[in-house]
C-alpha cells in the first residue's frame, strides 16, 4: 500500500532549538510538497520540488526555513532556530505530476515550539 | 488576489443531503479540487473538476461553473463518518500550485 512517510509524527522543542522534518514520497512521485496548516491561515504552501528540483520556495520563511531533496526518496524541511509562531503541522504531499494533480498527503508532523 | 471563499461551519442530519459551495477567484485556473480531511489525519482527495458541470463519485459529486467562479460538493445519504473538514482548492494555471480554502468543517448529528 503505497504512502507518503513523514518523520516525526509529533514534536515538542524549546524556541531557538533546530527542527528537522523528514518525508518520503511514494514511489515514482516526482513531485513533492511542503504544507504547513494551522487553524488561522488553513493549508500555506511553504515549497515544492518536481524531479527534486526546487520550483518555488515563496512561501517559506527564507531565513529560518530550508527545504532540500538530497535523493528522490527523501525531503527534507528544516527550521532554525525555532519560534513559537512556527508550531503547526506540517504535512509533505507527493503527486505523480500529472495534469489532474491529485495530491498524497503524509500524515504530518505535528510541531509544538514552547 | 487569490481567494477562495467557503463557509467555516455546516451541520446536518444523518441520512440526509449536504451542499458546501466554494467560490473562487484566482488569477489562473488549471481545475478545482475537493479533499476531506477527518480531524487529526491529513487531507485525502474526493474529486477534481476542470470541466463546467457535475462530476458523480458515489454518494459523492462535485459541480463547477468557471464562468461564476463557483462550486459545490454535493454529499448524499448522509453518515456520521462524514464528520469531517472539507477543503476546497484550486490549481493555478502556470504551476499547479493549489490554492487552498479554509475548509468546511461538516458535523453529522444522528
Amino acid at each position: 500500500d503505497a504512502r507518503v512517510t513523514q518523520t516525526p509524527r509529533d514534536k515538542v522543542t524549546e524556541m531557538g532549538q533546530e527542527v528537522t522534518m523528514r518525508c518520503q514520497p511514494i514511489l515514482g512521485h516526482n513531485t513533492v510538497f511542503w504544507y504547513r496548516q494551522t487553524m488561522m491561515q488553513g493549508l500555506e504552501l511553504l515549497a515544492y520540488f518536481r524531479n527534486r528540483a526546487p520550483l518555488d520556495d515563496s512561501g517559506m520563511p527564507k531565513d529560518r526555513f530550508s527545504a532540500e531533496m538530497p535523493d528522490a526518496t527523501l525531503a527534507t524541511l528544516k527550521i532554525q532556530p525555532s519560534e513559537p509562531r512556527d508550531s503547526a503541522v506540517y504535512f509533505c504531499a507527493s503527486a505523480t505530476g500529472g495534469t489532474t494533480g491529485e495530491l498524497f498527503f503524509g500524515e504530518g508532523s505535528r510541531l509544538t515550539v514552547l | 488576489g487569490q481567494n477562495i471563499d467557503q463557509p467555516t461551519e455546516m451541520t446536518a442530519t444523518e441520512g440526509a443531503i449536504v451542499q458546501i459551495n466554494c467560490t473562487y477567484q484566482t488569477s489562473g485556473f488549471n481545475g478545482l479540487f475537493w479533499y476531506q480531511q477527518h480531524a487529526g489525519e491529513a487531507p485525502t482527495f474526493l474529486s477534481y473538476n476542470v470541466l463546467d458541470g457535475l462530476e458523480e463519485k458515489g454518494r459523492f459529486s462535485s459541480f463547477l461553473s468557471r464562468s461564476k467562479g463557483y462550486s459545490y460538493l454535493l454529499l448524499k445519504e448522509l453518515q456520521m463518518k462524514d464528520s469531517a473538514s472539507y477543503l476546497c482548492a484550486v490549481s493555478d494555471a502556470n504551476n499547479r500550485k493549489l490554492i487552498w480554502g479554509l475548509g468546511t468543517s461538516l458535523a453529522v448529528n444522528p
